[in-house]
């Protein structure tokens, strides 16, 4: 089944502990992509990557790291989360020219 | 960023139509029209895209005006499950990623 899958689904951690969510695609999809979303606000894109090693910022970047090391992957990173980095998070992917996306089943955070 | 208006909520009655409307005034040639939707609870969903043609999937059509300024996106027999956000996006599948506005609520009553 094509896919994206997140992992872990829900996840509380205290502030400053260095941690990953892990997203992966089965579609060989070059673009993918991280967001957040919070009440009032809507979805908002952290970063995004055309392709391998090809990484950009989106509207919310700070306090977040990603890496595109393979193209199935796309992990973000929180170096030293922070209280106002609790959301829930979406990974989505996508082939390049304009096609449609498939979205994970996100992840909630909550940092305390 | 080309911007998108949609309506804040919409209802609708169980298996009827519903036409979901979107105004891109601001659309440039090369920005395709996505729709997605969320339901509760769960991640966006992928619903329908198009550039200039009308459109017809398995979930939903997507009427496109001539100018391109706005679009439509119908759903032909409304169920309970169709109640969600549904967001119109443009994408400029060269250069900037998915941009999501505030979407439209769509409730269905039975």
């Amino acid at each position: 089944e094509a896919q994206v899958t997140q992992n872990p689904r829900y996840l509380i951690t205290v502030t400053g502990k260095k941690l990953t969510v892990t997203c992966s695609q089965n579609m060989n999809h070059e673009y993918m992509s991280w967001y957040r979303q919070d009440p009032g606000l809507g979805l908002r894109q952290i970063y995004y990557s055309m392709n391998v090693e090809v990484t950009d910022k989106g509207d919310v970047p700070e306090g977040y790291k990603v890496s595109r090391k393979e193209k199935r992957n796309f992990p973000l990173i929180l170096e030293s989360p922070s209280p106002n980095q609790t959301s829930l998070y979406f990974c989505a992917s996508s082939l390049f020219k304009g096609g449609g996306y498939t979205f994970g089943s996100g992840t909630r955070l909550t940092v305390v | 960023d080309a911007k998108t208006t949609q309506p804040n909520s919409m209802e609708s009655n169980e298996e009827e139509p519903v036409h979901l409307p979107c105004n891109h005034s601001t659309i440039s040639g090369t920005d395709y029209i996505h729709w997605y939707r969320q339901l509760p609870s769960q991640g966006p969903e992928y619903v329908i895209h198009g550039l200039t043609s009308n459109v017809n999937n398995r979930m939903a059509s997507l009427a496109i005006a001539e100018d391109r300024k706005s679009s439509t996106l119908i759903l032909h027999r409304a169920t309970l499950r169709d109640a969600a956000v549904y967001y119109c996006i443009l994408f400029n599948s060269g250069n900037t990623p998915l941009v999501f506005g505030k979407g439209t609520r769509l409730s269905v009553i039975a």
